[in-house]
């Protein structure tokens, strides 16, 4: 059964541009959440999806969006990039209820 | 508010020796408890979950963790540390919304 898969792996942007990062989860799975990994704020939740509809939003700028498609894969876009957006950026499925999450090996994602 | 504490930035062991890190949450409600790894440029593994039911909690690769409600803690052990267990280990709790809320992390260190 394949994992989660996240694509790209590494990414390098520019300031002031935007980036759109993949998502497609474990087969079956309709809960996909995103979260942002930096040294200095460890792990933050940036939202969760459920079948198509965004049902948690952490606190983060609304230049983060995100959104699931029918097939329960998912996208988060980040506009007008900057430095401190430098991350790697983990998504994560679970069945539901009280499934444990399974973690993609994330995009690392530099803004330059 | 949801928080877990880790209080050890890192934790040296010797090989062959007993291991814990330590956890301790803070949430409303009944608390869903777990543990992942993650080794250098990886995403997150799991690696166990209390949900409910003993408090004895066994997991991937020898690990287990205890959970203690009186003082709200979740600490993670292993009676036998191996060298390959080196990596940086992520607390993390879900209480009565559907993100998970992780603590700083632990490096642990497993010295030959």
């Amino acid at each position: 059964k394949a994992g989660v898969t996240q694509t790209p792996r590494y990414l390098i942007k520019t300031r002031g541009q935007q980036v759109t990062l993949s998502c497609s989860p474990i087969s079956g799975h309709r809960s996909v959440s995103w979260y942002q990994q930096t040294p200095g704020q460890g792990l933050q939740f940036l939202f969760e999806y459920f079948s198509e509809t965004q049902r948690n939003k952490g606190n983060f700028p609304g230049r983060f969006s995100g959104r699931q498609f029918s097939n329960s894969r998912s996208e988060m876009n980040v506009s007008t990039l900057e430095l401190g957006d430098s991350a790697l950026y983990l998504c994560a499925s679970r069945a539901g209820g009280n499934d444990g999450y399974t973690f993609g090996s994330g995009t690392r994602l530099t803004v330059v | 508010a949801q928080s877990v504490a880790q209080p050890e930035d890192q934790v040296n062991v010797a090989e062959g020796n007993p291991l814990t890190v330590k956890c301790t949450y803070s949430v409303s409600g009944n608390p869903y408890l777990f543990w992942y790894v993650q080794y250098p440029n990886r995403g997150l593994q799991f690696l166990l979950k209390y949900i409910t039911g003993d408090n004895l909690v066994k997991g991937s690769y020898g690990f287990e963790a205890e959970f203690n409600k009186s003082q709200t803690s979740f600490h993670l052990k292993k009676p036998s540390a191996l060298v390959s267990d080196s990596a940086l280990y992520f607390c993390a709790v879900n209480g009565n919304t559907d993100k998970l809320i992780f603590g700083t992390g632990t490096r642990l260190q497993v010295f030959p």
